[in-house]
């Protein structure tokens, strides 16, 4: 019972540096989402995708990039890293709020740690 | 666009003791979902309660209940019997019926005290 599986726990990139965050999810749900949260804030959408091949930008999207070739994996692609985006990333799913299963909301996965230096 | 408020500092509240944590929200669409979750120090993200803009009745998930008040935009939770483990922040966030867009607001600190 994974859930929503995101990797790496923890990152430390030098600035000017690119990384790829890993999330999936194994519950079928055809919306996966990303987002930031920055200390002593909420959280804020960055890219967010309907279901496979289609992805859209969210409230915070420059300097990410994101695709979404299968149901199960929703990759964030940071290029250019600069010490804005040191943040805590999560990756969440769902489905269709309203006409799905609500009594989950939302799952998210543990979180990605990301320091720019 | 939806927006979420949340402007209470943070609380202290004795164990065992209710506590309630305010949440107005604004929306033009008439179908929308609201939730509350909770994150502790350890940093992920808990789902606690789910309430649906046509619901009739208030929701209720163990402890937790949410106030809503549809008409003056508010979906204030509400936690009873405050264990030390409630210690966390809670988020309250929303979401458009086929939008889908989980927005959030800024946060409630909550520190339960022995």
């Amino acid at each position: 019972n994974a859930g929503v599986t995101q990797t790496p726990k923890f990152r430390i990139l030098k600035i000017g540096q690119s990384m790829t965050l890993q999330c999936t999810q194994d519950m079928n749900h055809n919306y996966m989402y990303w987002y930031r949260q920055d200390p002593g804030m909420g959280l804020k959408l960055i890219y967010y995708s309907v279901g496979a091949g289609i992805t859209d930008k969210g409230e915070v999207p420059n300097g990410y990039n994101v695709s979404r070739s299968t149901t199960e994996d929703f990759p964030l692609r940071l290029e250019l890293a600069a010490p804005s985006q040191t943040s805590v990333y999560f990756c969440a799913s769902s489905y269709n709020v309203g006409q799905g299963p609500t009594s989950g909301g939302y799952t998210f996965g543990s979180g990605t740690r990301l320091t720019v230096v | 666009a939806q927006k979420i408020t949340q402007t209470q500092p943070g609380m202290f509240v004795q164990e065992k003791e209710a506590v309630t944590l305010d949440c107005t929200y604004d929306t033009s669409d008439p179908s929308y979902g609201l939730f509350w979750y909770k994150q502790p120090s350890s940093g992920e993200m808990i789902f606690l309660i789910y309430q649906g803009s046509y619901d009739q009745q208030n929701a209720t998930e163990g402890r937790y209940s949410l106030n809503f008040q549809k008409a003056r935009k508010s979906a204030n939770l509400v936690i009873s019997a405050s264990q030390l483990g409630d210690s966390a922040m809670y988020f309250c966030a929303m979401s458009v019926y086929g939008n889908n867009r989980l927005a959030f607001g800024k946060g409630n600190q909550v520190v339960v005290i022995p």
